[in-house]
């Protein structure tokens, strides 16, 4: 059965303390390993999609990495604004959904 | 350029009663999907139409339906509402199928039944 685990479920850190968040995930045959970030009472933002082992993206503080097993999300020198709750998520076997994990809540204080 | 739109934002309805949620895609976008999410939880996969025709169906009784029209707009449909059915409905749509495109999510439905 395909799963998504994320921990912890809660992160508090102060603005500039860097930290990350784990995504572990079973899957048979990984097509897609998607992150996104999701604001109190609103849909989830795309932030990026990782297809295979080794391979790692960047976007402002945030960076993403992927292995056979989990992927990270790595927070570099965090503002308050990067508060959110952080989902990850696998495409389906049948390639029709995307299967989601309980998601990590970041809280950053100045 | 317009991002996914969900209409209404917010609705109360009363056990037994039925809604009908409405979604439009980003221009150009033919597959659109729908999501449950209740407080606390990650989105659930409802169900994937791509091109006016269902490609995939998430673990949902068939008190849930939907539809996708010729302009690829959407509705989700769910009938004899239940109190567990209260959560976030959000509608997602892409450009083509998985794996090569990503899911872009609107705001969202908060549905609340009492």
């Amino acid at each position: 059965e395909d799963q998504v685990t994320q921990s912890p479920e809660a992160l508090r850190l102060q603005e500039g303390e860097s930290s990350s968040l784990n995504c572990s995930y079973t899957v048979s045959g990984l097509r897609g390993l998607f992150w996104y970030r999701q604001d109190p009472g609103k849909g989830p933002e795309f932030l990026f999609t990782l297809y295979s082992a080794g391979e790692e993206k960047e976007k402002e503080r945030l960076k993403a990495t992927l292995t056979k097993k989990e992927s990270f999300l790595h927070i570099t020198a965090p503002k308050p604004e990067d508060s959110a709750t952080y989902l990850c998520a696998v495409e389906n076997q049948a390639g029709t959904a995307l299967i989601f994990g309980k998601g990590t809540t970041l809280s950053v204080s100045s | 350029d317009a991002g996914v739109t969900q209409s209404p934002t917010h609705l109360i309805k009363t056990r037994g009663q039925h809604v009908t949620l409405r979604c439009s895609p980003i221009s150009g976008h033919k597959s659109v999907s729908w999501y449950q999410q209740v407080l606390g939880q990650g989105p659930q996969f409802i169900f994937q139409y791509y091109e006016k025709e269902e490609r995939g169906r998430g673990n949902f009784p068939d008190r849930f339906s939907a539809r996708q029209f010729p302009n690829y707009s959407s509705e989700l449909n769910v009938n004899a509402l239940l109190l567990g059915d209260s959560a976030l409905y959000l509608c997602a749509s892409s450009g083509g199928l998985a794996p090569a495109y990503e899911q872009y999510f609107g705001p969202g439905t908060r549905l609340t039944v009492t």
